[in-house]
């Protein structure tokens, strides 16, 4: 198994573009989730998603889309970028049911700047 | 709402000596518990959880840690560190009954294990 993929690993990007951030999981979790990750505040919830179809706010969603039409992928749509959105982003799968559910797996994260 | 601190930026210990990675939270149900570990230009990888059961739980590469529902402590030891445990540590935690899906993360530790 791949685990979690993401693309790409780093860019850069001008205020106003949009660009989308990949994510692909091979395990058939049904949670995938999105965070960002700052100096000093740890990682905040962006987005995430119980299963296809289904998605739902994390706690920083302003600025950010997602969609989840498969089980294995949840791309994150940046529509404007703005330099506060200069970050490193993860993205992380687990299972939906059972006590194994617990164990999130991460990507290895893309690396964001917005100049 | 669930919250986790961790009151330290950093850590500093000698190899072979013990270390303590401390971490708190507040729920209002009963509380899962999670370390997680970042090695430098990486994504999250799991250390231990706690669920249920006993207290203390032994994880990944000799760390475990020690639930304490008075303290609402969580607490993450090793007997001797090594200069490779040296990366940036999370704590989680997620409110089973009030706090659905989401998993919140501390602000991270940087441990510096030096010869």
């Amino acid at each position: 198994n791949a685990g979690v993929t993401q693309t790409p690993k780093f860019q850069v990007l001008k205020t106003g573009q949009s660009m989308t951030l990949q994510c692909a999981q091979d395990m058939n979790h049904e949670y995938m989730s999105w965070y960002r990750q700052d100096p000093g505040m740890g990682l905040r919830l962006i987005h995430y998603s119980v299963g296809a179809g289904i998605t739902d706010q994390g706690e920083v969603p302003n600025g950010y889309n997602v969609s989840r039409s498969t089980t294995e992928d949840f791309p994150l749509r940046l529509l404007s970028a703005a330099p506060s959105q200069t970050s490193v982003y993860f993205c992380a799968s687990r299972e939906r049911t059972g006590l194994a559910q617990e164990t999130q797996y991460f990507g290895p994260g893309t690396r964001l700047l917005v100049l | 709402a669930q919250s986790v601190a961790q009151p330290e930026d950093q850590v500093n210990v000698a190899e072979g000596n013990p270390l303590t990675v401390k971490c708190t939270y507040s729920v209002s149900g009963n509380p899962y518990l999670f370390w997680y570990v970042q090695y430098p230009n990486r994504g999250l990888q799991f250390l231990l959880k706690y669920i249920t059961g006993d207290n203390l739980v032994k994880g990944s590469y000799g760390f475990e840690a020690e639930f304490n529902k008075s303290q609402t402590s969580f607490h993450l030891k090793k007997p001797s560190a090594l200069v490779s445990d040296s990366a940036l540590y999370f704590c989680a935690v997620r409110d089973v009954a009030g706090g659905g899906n989401k998993l919140t993360f501390g602000t991270g530790t940087q441990l510096k294990v030096e010869l």
